[in-house]
């Protein structure tokens, strides 16, 4: 079975570019997770989709941070424009539905590393 | 807010040595509690988690961690690592009332064994 899966591996832009990444997530899972670790920091959460609809979006940074997930299979993460600080390593995980609300085990891609310069 | 201390941030150790990284949380309520590793150049995985009942769990490659809830601490530990044990390692919490599906990660130990 394949696991979950990040596209790309490692991405390096200039200030005020766009990047886009993506995340496939196991499939049958509901649940899918943003995170983020920027460098010698905690992994920070992000938002969480369930299915095509944001359940959580609490962590979103700002308004230059876009997530989708149409259709409710693979999702995107847009940064546009980029800032120096926007600089880390992008976590995607998804999971079953583990009953009464609640997430089961969390399964992580490899992260997308964006570089800001 | 809810916050993740993970109070060792650089470990080094000599094969057969015995490991213990600390975690402590600061959310009063119910909590479930997770252990992820992160190996080099993979993704993370989980090591083991705490959701109810024993409170010492036991988890894979002869990892387990003990809930303390009075200390609000859920330790990992191994009795002797192995330089296969080098990555990095991640304490998570899950707030069970009021905190949604989101995980709150610790800023991670990274351990270092050497032969």
């Amino acid at each position: 079975e394949a696991g979950v899966t990040q596209f790309p591996s490692h991405s390096v832009i200039e200030k005020g570019q766009t990047v886009t990444l993506r995340c496939d997530p196991i499939s049958g899972h509901d649940n899918l997770y943003w995170y983020r670790r920027v460098m010698g920091k905690e992994i920070k959460f992000l938002l969480h989709f369930v299915k095509e609809s944001k359940q959580d979006e609490s962590g979103m940074p700002n308004n230059r941070f876009l997530a989708e997930r149409t259709g409710g299979t693979y999702s995107t993460l847009k940064v546009q424009p980029a800032e120096l600080e926007d600089s880390g390593v992008y976590f995607c995980a998804s999971s079953q539905d583990s009953g009464r609300g609640r997430t089961g085990e969390l399964f992580f891609g490899e992260g997308s590393r964006l570089t800001v310069l | 807010a809810q916050s993740v201390s993970q109070h060792n941030h650089h470990v080094i150790l000599s094969e057969a040595a015995s490991l213990e990284l600390g975690c402590n949380y600061s959310y009063g309520g119910t909590v479930n509690l997770f252990w992820y590793v992160q190996y080099p150049g993979q993704h993370l995985q989980l090591l083991l988690k705490y959701f109810s009942g024993d409170p010492l769990v036991k988890g894979i490659k002869g990892f387990e961690a003990e809930f303390i809830k009075s200390k609000f601490s859920f330790n990992l530990r191994k009795p002797s690592v192995q330089w296969s044990d080098t990555a990095e390692y991640f304490c998570a919490v899950l707030r069970v009332t009021g905190g949604g599906n989101k995980l709150t990660f610790g800023t991670g130990t990274q351990l270092k064994v050497e032969l």
